[in-house]
């Protein structure tokens, strides 16, 4: 039973649009969520975070939001720039508990164009 | 600052081989975590450890080990290696403070075939 999901296995976007990657997950007792990206060949690069009391974290041209009633989040890029063309993955924890082992969707391949 | 960093980079055994897979985490972080990449999936979680101890084990067989060392670095057993055991190994480093935010630093992963 996959707990975080992410549907959309790519997504591709024009150089200088908005990408937006969407995840969804089952487990309530998740409360802390972050996005990494990967290129071929080398480990995820942590991107940005938000705990579960929050609905909107910002950074630079990332923003994450959460929908907890929802169970979802979505990862805002603005503007889109071809560097940023990566698998993106969504993980979940659950801080409450023994071991903040991270869950993962399947990733979101994002193709920019330029 | 030097990142997480894992030994080797790629390996190529054979069925029923034993194999070891090495990391040092970011200097400060004394938890380490390990997660095995199959192609199209994401990581999965095999184990975490903290201060030497284990805290969290995920659906792998015994066949999987690690351990931690005083430096906090830690090694990844896997013996009698089966060809799905071919995936890339990922070692995550992170600060574990206990009832915050734990965000997890990953290595570059070592990228294991079973032939």
């Amino acid at each position: 039973d996959q707990q975080v999901k992410q549907n959309s296995p790519s997504l591709s976007v024009q150089e200088g649009r908005i990408s937006i990657l969407n995840c969804d997950y089952t487990n309530s007792m998740f409360d802390y969520f972050l996005w990494y990206k990967k290129y071929p060949a080398e480990g995820p690069t942590f991107l940005i975070s938000i705990s579960s009391i929050k609905d909107k974290n910002e950074d630079g041209r990332f923003t994450v939001f959460l929908n907890k009633s929802a169970k979802h989040l979505s990862l805002h890029i603005v503007p889109s720039q071809p560097g940023d063309s990566a698998v993106y993955f969504c993980a979940a924890s659950a801080l409450g508990g023994s071991n903040y082992k991270l869950t993962f969707g399947k990733g979101t391949l994002l193709t920019v164009n330029p | 600052d030097a990142g997480v960093t894992q030994s080797p980079t790629h390996l190529i055994k054979t069925r029923g081989q034993h194999v070891t897979l090495r990391c040092s985490p970011i200097s400060g972080h004394k938890s380490v975590s390990w997660y095995q990449q199959v192609l199209g999936q994401g990581p999965q979680f095999i184990f975490q450890y903290y201060e030497k101890e284990e805290r969290g084990r995920g659906n792998f067989p015994d066949r999987f080990s690690a351990r931690q060392f005083p430096n906090y670095s830690s090694e990844l057993n896997v013996n009698a290696l089966l060809l799905g055991d071919s995936a890339l190994y990922l070692c995550a480093s992170s600060l574990l403070v206990a009832g915050g935010i734990d965000t997890q630093y990953f290595g570059p992963g070592t990228r294991l075939t079973v032939l």
